[in-house]
């Protein structure tokens, strides 16, 4: 396809379960981002990848969030023992180099119950 | 720390009017900065990006402005549409990293 996929596009999770969360950028956009998305605010930066070195991962809330883009495309964002304070949109968006204009996923709405 | 906020949170308005949607942020030191729309259980779209450089950008019915040193932005609707009715987010580019900082968006009713 011609965009950002997500998958899946909806997730349950009962606490302390661990998921996984799938992120196919656009075919030669080497910037990727994963971003949080609150119910009624504005997305929040989690990490970005530049190919398969993540650059900065200074958003990630704790220790429990991991991602990893290991051939330079598709991206995985992965949160162990999940919490109520987990549920939210992610978001994953992909871009040319640098500070480029960002195109994005429909998200993964994540609900940990 | 950069703060980005939009006023105002929801606006209702009849079709046809125009209107402005504001956004502001506390550290000019911004590469770009970019609007976003917003549908729900949908991604986000780019409506218009303005280069930290630039003063405006046009597409269409929509205009946005760029104020850097005063750390202002507009996004102008011209001839408001039902269909236009979604959440509009204010997005800025730091200089000094590759993160995108959101504002809380402004929820719009176009009102047929």
């Amino acid at each position: 396809g011609a965009g950002v996929s997500q998958s899946p596009r909806y997730k349950v999770a009962k606490r302390g379960q661990d998921v996984a969360l799938r992120c196919d950028p656009i075919s030669g956009h080497v910037s990727l981002f994963w971003y949080q998305q609150a119910l009624g605010q504005g997305p929040e930066f989690l990490t970005y990848f530049q190919n398969e070195a993540q650059l900065d991962k200074s958003g990630l809330p704790s220790d429990r969030f991991f991602a990893e883009r290991p051939e330079g495309s598709v991206s995985t964002l992965k949160i162990q023992r999940t919490q109520q304070e987990d549920s939210a949109v992610y978001l994953c968006a992909s871009s040319l180099p640098f500070h480029n204009e960002q195109f994005f996923g429909p998200g993964t709405r994540l609900t940990v119950l | 720390k950069q703060e980005v906020t939009q006023i105002p949170a929801a606006l209702s308005v009849p079709e046809g009017e125009n209107l402005v949607l504001n956004c502001s942020f506390t550290d000019s030191a911004i590469y770009n900065l970019q609007w976003f729309r917003q549908d729900p259980g949908k991604g986000l779209t780019s409506l218009l990006l303005i280069q930290s450089s630039q003063r405006e950008q046009t597409s269409g019915r929509l205009n946005a402005s760029l104020d850097k040193s005063s750390g202002r932005s507009t996004l102008y609707i011209a001839a408001s549409q039902p269909g236009d009715s979604a959440t509009y987010l204010c997005a800025v580019f730091m200089d000094s990293n590759y993160q995108l900082i959101w504002g809380a968006g402004t929820k719009l009713i176009i009102k047929p």
